[in-house]
């Protein structure tokens, strides 16, 4: 069965660094690509980037590029989405997701990790 | 950039009977490189229909998806209460990946 676990919740003060991570399980992990899609309070999915675990090619949103970083070990098959300073406006719900290539639909999500950044 | 916008915002209905959802893009669109996803509250996007009209691993076939070029439509043929959700469309052919703005269904 394919799993994709995500970290636990943050709460963070702006300014601050965070990485969150998403383990993939029950799948080659090198097989699937894995994307980041954000969802802010109340609204809609943002496509935030996608990664090829295999040889960690990487196509960004141009919303979302050089202000998150997305990462994969796959020897341990976990992909990470990365900030080095959180801004408020980056509190949102975080979903990975795995599809079988990077034009193919998301087949199978992660259970979300809710980033919240407050003062 | 490809933008989805879904129709109508809130669709209000009763348990059996028949949701028509729309999403329109502003350029043409592959069929192949359109999705639908539903999301029920608190919990994560689920695939539904992919290439315009394949159903995703366990969807029932009450749940259809149909149209071609800039027009696209989620049928879902007898409303039951766990289908009551928001849903989203999606095309995936061309960078920028976008998703439609969402249809919320609820329960009249």
């Amino acid at each position: 069965e394919v799993q994709l676990v995500q970290s636990g919740a943050e709460v963070k003060k702006p300014g601050e660094s965070l990485r969150i991570s998403c383990k993939g399980s029950g799948y080659s992990f090198t097989s699937y690509w894995i994307t980041w899609v954000r969802q802010m309070p109340g609204k809609g999915l943002d496509w935030m980037g996608t990664i090829d675990p295999s040889d960690s090619y990487i196509k960004f949103s141009p919303s979302f590029q050089g202000h998150v970083t997305i990462s994969a070990d796959k020897s341990i098959s976990t992909a990470y989405l990365q900030w080095s300073s959180l801004k408020a406006s980056d509190t949102a719900m975080y979903y990975c997701a795995s599809h079988y290539s990077s034009a193919w639909p998301f087949d199978y999500w992660g259970q979300g990790t809710l980033v919240t950044v407050s003062s | 950039e490809i933008v989805l916008t879904q129709s109508p915002g809130t669709l209000s209905l009763s348990p059996g009977e028949r949701a028509t959802l729309s999403c329109r893009a502003s350029q043409s669109i592959s069929s192949t490189y359109l999705a639908w996803y539903q999301q029920r509250p608190g919990q994560a996007p689920r695939l539904l229909i992919y290439g315009a009209s394949r159903r995703a691993t366990g969807i029932p076939d009450r749940i259809s998806g149909s149209g071609s070029g800039t027009d696209f439509t989620l049928t879902i043929s007898r409303l039951e209460p766990e289908d009551f959700a928001v849903y989203y469309c999606q095309q995936y052919g061309s960078s920028p990946l976008t998703f439609g703005q969402g249809t919320k269904l609820d329960i009249k």
